[in-house]
């Protein structure tokens, strides 16, 4: 079955230190890939997307992911996290089939980073 | 609208009680997703809509929920005789299109509690 794995479910930082979070996707067909963001009390919104072309995707925030093939994977990075990153972050793969887009999302990972 | 509405914000309904939730899209898009936003498990794809009619419906997880879309905008989501295991965040979300580049917008859901 199309799943999408996060590995971290909670997160705890400091501000100013690095940040990775996993995501692998089985799926053997063309995929798009995205990153979500959840701050709370507020909607869900997306942070990048991986359509094609460079697998080194920068997205806002200073947020960026990397897209490798071999791995199935689609890591979320920010070399120094603030602490008004603290939010909920989603990865999601579409699996375009049948004619439509079915957007299949991660368990999520809360980040906690404390000043 | 300038985004996706949804309402109420918060439904809390007694077991076996019928609840029905309202999605308002973007004006002009004409795909509408409904998603479910369970207490550590992500966000499970519930039904998708192209303009009235629904191509996907595997999502539902029982012949208690149901969802209508009318005139290619306003998508309700119908769930009879709620059960507790019902209660979590409701999603919707809408695009342009189908295709595989169509980003997704999402609404701020409806938190149902079923007691």
């Amino acid at each position: 079955a199309q799943s999408v794995s996060q590995h971290n479910h909670h997160v705890i930082l400091s501000e100013a230190a690095s940040l990775e979070l996993g995501c692998n996707y089985s799926y053997g067909g063309t995929v798009n890939l995205f990153w979500y963001v959840q701050y709370p009390g507020q909607h869900l919104q997306l942070l990048l997307k991986y359509f094609s072309g460079d697998p080194l995707v920068k997205g806002i925030k200073g947020f960026e992911a990397e897209f490798i093939k071999s791995k199935f994977s689609f890591n979320l990075r920010k070399p120094s996290v603030q602490w008004s990153d603290t939010a909920e972050y989603f990865c999601a793969v579409i699996m375009f089939s049948g004619g439509y887009n079915k957007l299949i999302f991660g368990a999520g990972t809360r980040l906690a980073v404390h000043p | 609208g300038a985004g996706v509405s949804q309402s109420p914000s918060n439904k809390v309904t007694e077991k076996g009680k019928d609840v029905e939730l309202r999605c308002d899209p973007i004006s002009g898009h004409t795909a509408l997703y409904w998603y479910r936003q369970s207490l550590g498990q992500g966000l499970e794809f519930l039904i998708y809509f192209q303009g009235n009619s629904a191509p996907d419906k595997s999502g539902l997880p029982s012949d208690r929920f149901s969802a209508e879309r009318t005139g290619g905008s306003v998508s309700t989501l119908t769930i009879q005789r709620t059960q507790q295991e019902d209660s979590a965040v409701y999603l919707c979300a809408s695009s342009w299109g189908q295709g595989e580049f169509n980003e997704q917008f999402f609404g701020p859901g409806t938190r149902l509690t079923v007691l």
